[in-house]
């Protein structure tokens, strides 16, 4: 059982489109987040929610907007790509509070064309 | 703020050596620090993770430490064998979750 699943894997797109990526937990936790993987290799953390609500917000532009329909989803919907968002996107949860590691999703490659 | 730094970014050694991967933080105010593996095209894979209150975790040929007052932690890797080739992430989690990573460390075991 894949424990934090996102999709799609892989999105080529042109500049000036919307689209969307999506990421599912199974291991009820409370809280997910989305980080971003540059051609550097440095991660860096974009959003955390928590049961739902917007906790962390990194000072990411508006173009990006997550939505959690409930604790076990958080999908990220990005407007009017931009060159420069072209990147990793990881997904990934835990439980707020609690003493376990958070766990990552595989990844979706995001190349803006 | 945090930063996290690690050491070195990039090491090559031959099969069965023992080795240390370092990893340094700057504010000592963490609540945890977490070892991590990604290997080329793949996702993140949680190795080991070190509570506040903790000095060390083990798992395997794997063994963290930690010590918190001078922001520093190592990941010891005994006997490397070449499925150990990946990069090797340190974050700490010092704001209810939100992890800090280092650059990583692009670990190459040589058969």
């Amino acid at each position: 059982d894949t424990a934090v699943s996102q999709t799609p894997k892989y999105l080529v797109t042109q500049m000036g489109n919307d689209k969307s990526i999506k990421c599912e937990q199974n291991l009820g936790h409370d809280t997910m987040y989305w980080y971003k993987q540059d051609s550097k290799k440095f991660l860096k953390i974009m959003f955390s929610y928590n049961n739902k609500e917007l906790i962390i917000n990194e000072t990411v532009p508006n173009r990006f907007s997550p939505k959690s329909p409930d604790k076990a989803h958080l999908n990220l919907h990005i407007n009017s790509l931009e060159l420069g968002d072209s990147a990793v996107y990881f997904c990934a949860s835990s439980q707020a509070g609690s003493r376990i590691e958070a766990f990552f999703g595989q990844g979706t490659r995001l190349t803006v064309v | 703020k945090q930063e996290v730094t690690q050491i070195p970014a990039a090491l090559s050694v031959p099969e069965g050596e023992n080795l240390v991967l370092n990893c340094s933080f700057t504010d000592s105010a963490i609540y945890n620090l977490q070892w991590f593996r990604q290997d080329p095209g793949k996702g993140l894979t949680s190795l080991l993770l070190i509570q506040s209150s903790q000095r060390e975790q083990t798992s395997g040929r794997l063994n963290a430490s930690l010590d918190k007052s001078s922001g520093r932690s190592t990941l010891y890797i005994a006997a490397s064998q070449p499925g150990d080739s990946a990069t090797y992430l340190c974050a700490v989690d010092n704001q209810g979750g939100k992890l800090i990573f280092g650059q990583g460390t692009e670990l190459s075991v040589k058969p």
